[in-house]
């Protein structure tokens, strides 16, 4: 079975100082999906990146960007210039290649210091 | 907008009073889910359906029933509630593409549910 971990409960980043939240999960399929999302304290669930795991490139979105090991099934997501409005839950997630299902890891809360 | 609605947002209720969590999706997505998050375990799948009339357990359905008759409405029903079923609980829904195909998963706002 699929399983992803999340090894930081929590994190803590000073403003406009760059953090990375840690990712692994263990599989045996070779194409698959991989994806961080964000829960600030509204709770709602915000996609933040996504990689498709066929993609030897990593994939970046603005100030997101992650640093994906194929062969060592590590996903972490690196946040540049964090600021104050990215201090939220963060969630790896894992999704096979021919399922709808995600897995998620156990979270990471991370908290950008003025 | 393109969104997912799920009502009540909060509730607060007592052990064995059945309740009804409402989700509706308005892109005429195929796929819909139900996750509960819980602290120190992320979220994890309930129940879930390919489309209409299908639904399928996920790793958490004790205590959980869905039914799927209309394309856009998903509700999660717990006919008996007690306090381990104290949750945030997410609805999402997602279009069914080929296989191999990414797809985005869309969620609903969340509903706390607190069973006394």
């Amino acid at each position: 079975a699929q399983t992803v971990t999340q090894s930081q409960p929590e994190m803590s980043v000073q403003e406009a100082e760059t953090v990375t939240l840690s990712c692994t999960y263990d599989t045996s399929e070779s194409n698959y999906y991989l994806f961080w999302y964000k829960q600030p304290p509204s709770r709602q669930m915000i996609l933040v990146i996504r990689q498709e795991a066929y993609k030897q490139q990593n994939a970046t979105e603005n100030r997101f960007s992650v640093n994906f090991q194929k062969a060592a099934k590590s996903f972490s997501l690196k946040i540049s210039d964090s600021q104050l409005g990215d201090t939220a839950m963060y969630f790896c997630a894992f999704r096979g290649g021919a399922t709808n299902k995600l897995i998620f890891g156990t979270g990471t809360l991370l908290a950008v210091q003025p | 907008e393109a969104q997912v609605t799920q009502n009540p947002r909060y509730l607060i209720t007592v052990t064995g009073k059945k309740l009804t969590v409402t989700c509706s999706q308005n892109m005429n997505h195929e796929y819909m889910s139900w996750y509960r998050q819980d602290p120190g375990l992320g979220l994890r799948q309930i129940y879930y359906s390919m489309n209409v009339e299908v639904t399928d357990k996920g790793d958490v359905p004790e205590g959980y029933k869905v039914s799927r008759k209309e394309k856009r409405n998903f509700p999660l029903i717990l006919e008996s509630p007690s306090p381990n079923q104290t949750s945030l609980y997410f609805c999402a829904s997602k279009v069914q593409l080929g296989e191999g195909l990414m797809g985005e998963q869309f969620f609903g706002p969340g509903t706390r549910l607190t069973v006394l």
